[in-house]
């Protein structure tokens, strides 16, 4: 069983706020991922982190951000959200050796109205 | 680029038949690696399978199959005697060696099975 958590697993917000989605493993993983998932189910990468200090855009463009301070935590904030930030969020890790399988949390579903 | 294709977006099937879910990948690279995630209704996605590019052998766990065909850029998944409980959605993913990539997930195929 993946020992990835994200809180919170529901949140509801207004239009303006900021808010950070919380993302924590607790299996030493070097790599972390933030996928964002549409109501159509497909998932998209929209940031990731090889280790400390290092983090990359993904494929799909986002107007969050990702810090990685720590090993074990990888929060995505959200400066100003919109009702277009409406969705899925779901966070990943896996190990530092080549293609392993990530283990995903939960989820974060947000509503921004 | 890589990509990952699952043609089918829904499939509806009576308790105890047999279903397969396609997948169709496209890479340039020659070692890649190819998974399979179930994800409930509860909404993680949970691992099911990894396969690397030079192993074609086709693998069984209990009801699940899955067979890998390099010649087809194919790697399906069959679950035979489907159950309620394998009602989900079903991703399949694909991660090029080179670069050490994410996962490149298909759009899902979502299972209903009916009792």
């Amino acid at each position: 069983e993946a020992d990835i958590y994200q809180t919170p697993r529901y949140l509801v917000i207004g239009t303006g706020k900021k808010i950070t989605l919380e993302c924590s493993q607790t299996m030493g993983h070097d790599k972390m991922y933030w996928y964002q998932q549409d109501p159509g189910m497909e998932l998209h990468l929209i940031h990731y982190s090889y280790g400390v200090n290092s983090t990359e855009k993904g494929d799909l463009s986002s107007e969050s951000t990702v810090s990685r301070i720590r090993t074990e935590h990888f929060p995505l904030t959200l400066e100003s959200a919109r009702p277009s930030h409406t969705s899925q969020y779901l966070c990943a890790s896996s190990e530092r050796q080549l293609n392993t399988e990530a283990f995903f949390g939960q989820g974060t579903r947000l509503t921004v109205v | 680029a890589q990509k990952v294709t699952q043609a089918q977006t829904e499939i509806s099937v009576v308790e105890k038949e047999d279903v397969t879910l396609d997948c169709v990948y496209e890479t340039r690279d020659t070692t890649y690696y190819l998974f399979w995630y179930k994800q409930p209704p509860s909404g993680e996605l949970v691992f099911l399978i990894r396969r690397n590019s030079f192993d074609e052998q086709n693998e069984i766990s209990g009801r699940y199959s899955w067979n890998f065909q390099k010649s087809t850029s194919s790697f399906n998944f069959t679950i035979t005697a489907s159950q309620v409980v394998d009602s989900a959605v079903y991703f399949c993913a694909l991660s090029e060696a080179w670069g050490n990539t994410p996962l490149v997930f298909g759009k899902g195929t979502r299972l209903s099975v009916i009792a």
